[in-house]
């Protein structure tokens, strides 16, 4: 299967700063990628569908604005969480869609502890 | 509403034995489901994939079985090991909300222990 790669793989910040998670596909060109968010013990909730060379789309109730997606490459998504506040900490992942095989490759996961 | 159900309570098992997970959806009509482990701390690893029109899949000691009347899957890991221990997640397609592309919804898994 492909491999997605995600940096950093944990961070801690203070509240109000930028935090920028990278995602990249290291053997595939992935049109499409996604990014989700998981609390402890919670399900995998989708939060937008990075698309490569034009504007994300969000899911309902998630804020455009205060989660940036740029898509810049076939190869590379970053998710940039602006103005971060402690509610932000949770477990971001990152994943491409292999759509011959409707499989979904995930990243390895970033920790965002904000303080 | 679309809502995928599985057993939030942990199972525990004795190696050896057949584990069995259970995924209920209502108010789908999935063309296919998908199941994939997770270990804690780490992104989701996919395991399976079983489509409307098949019963059930084997992969090596894992089994899926699809029933679209019960609206229902099982994912049964037969001789079960500690390495095995982990979440197992459920998910199935569902149209993005902009119409677009088929994206897979998850449940919110299953612990699996298996004791030595």
């Amino acid at each position: 299967g492909a491999v997605v790669s995600q940096h950093p793989s944990w961070v801690i910040c203070k509240s109000g700063t930028s935090v920028k998670i990278e995602c990249r596909s290291l053997d595939f060109q992935a049109t499409t990628m996604f990014w989700y968010r998981q609390f402890p013990k919670q399900s995998l909730m989708l939060m937008a569908t990075s698309n490569e060379g034009s504007k994300a789309t969000y899911e309902q109730g998630v804020e455009k604005d205060k989660f940036l997606i740029n898509h810049a490459s076939l190869t590379l998504s970053t998710l940039t969480v602006t103005s971060a506040h402690p509610e932000d900490s949770s477990f971001y992942i990152c994943s491409e869609l292999a759509v011959s095989t409707d499989t979904q490759y995930f990243g390895p996961g970033t920790r965002l502890t904000v303080l | 509403s679309q809502k995928i159900e599985q057993n939030s309570e942990a199972l525990n098992i004795q190696e050896g034995k057949t584990a069995t997970l259970t995924c209920n959806y209502t108010n789908y009509s999935p063309a296919y489901l998908q199941w994939y482990r997770q270990d804690p701390g780490r992104g989701p690893v996919f395991l399976l994939l079983i489509r409307e029109n098949e019963k059930e899949k084997r992969k090596e000691r894992l089994k899926v079985t699809f029933d679209t009347t019960l609206k229902q899957s099982l994912f049964h890991i037969t001789a079960s090991q500690p390495a095995d221990s982990a979440t197992y997640l459920c998910a199935l397609d569902i149209t993005h909300a902009s119409g677009g592309s088929y994206i897979p919804t998850f449940g919110r898994g299953t612990s699996l222990i298996v004791h030595p």
